[in-house]
């Protein structure tokens, strides 16, 4: 866990404004996801990348976009064309894929103003 | 695609007493079986997974067993203290999957 890294702690958001949320890790897994929870529920997957500069969709990935330049790094971009998004973000790395053990970041919490 | 469903969503044990919480899965080819905790406000934390390989997995109080033929698994919680109180979901993926299927939750309060 003390590998994985997000930046801010706590973000708050115009709306109509784009916010970038920060994962880092240093961990040397290839695979790196991004998760949204709600408060009471569970965890959806918005975005994932199994290998430096590819990604794919998750059940969620409508207002939302990412980039996998570097293996450490795993930014997810929250746009304006998402309506709702007040949530709980956390990020997650793997070895290699969804078999192996994935291990979260602290998580940041996203409020609109 | 997989589907996991996990029950109950709530659960409330004195302490001491043991908590059961269980997960069914849809993918016959699913072989990997993780639990997590998580605490409020805090990230979910691994605490026991297992493979097909195996049937049962035991670590100290925390045990997960499976039972392949009739696609389930259980979290076992013994002698169940105050620092147990956290939401728990199950997971479910295999080898060349892209991503890990979540349970929808068990939120676990022990009572003093």
């Amino acid at each position: 866990d003390g590998g994985i890294t997000q930046s801010p702690k706590y973000l708050f958001r115009k709306e109509g404004q784009n916010v970038t949320l920060s994962c880092e890790q240093n961990l040397n897994h290839d695979a790196m996801y991004w998760y949204r929870q709600d408060p009471g529920q569970g965890l959806r997957l918005i975005y994932y990348s199994q290998i430096v500069n590819d990604f794919q969709k998750g059940d969620i990935a409508e207002g939302y976009s990412v980039s996998r330049e570097k293996k450490e790094s795993f930014p997810l971009t929250v746009t304006s064309a998402q309506k709702n998004p007040t949530a709980f973000y956390l990020c997650a790395s793997s070895l290699r894929g969804s078999a192996d053990t994935q291990y979260f970041g602290p998580g940041t919490r996203l409020t609109v103003l | 695609g997989e589907n996991v469903e996990q029950h109950p969503s709530t659960l409330s044990v004195q302490e001491g007493d043991s908590a059961v919480i269980k997960c069914t899965y849809s993918d016959s080819a699913s072989n990997y079986f993780p639990w997590y905790k998580q605490e409020l406000g805090k990230r979910p934390q691994l605490i026991i997974d297992i493979r097909s390989n195996v049937g049962e997995k035991k670590d100290q109080r925390i045990a997960v067993t499976l039972n392949k033929t009739a696609k389930h698994f259980s979290l076992h919680i013994t002698e169940t203290q105050p620092e147990d109180s956290a939401v728990y979901f199950c997971a479910a993926s295999r080898r060349g999957a892209q991503k890990l299927v979540f349970g929808q939750g068990t939120r676990l309060t022990i009572n003093p």
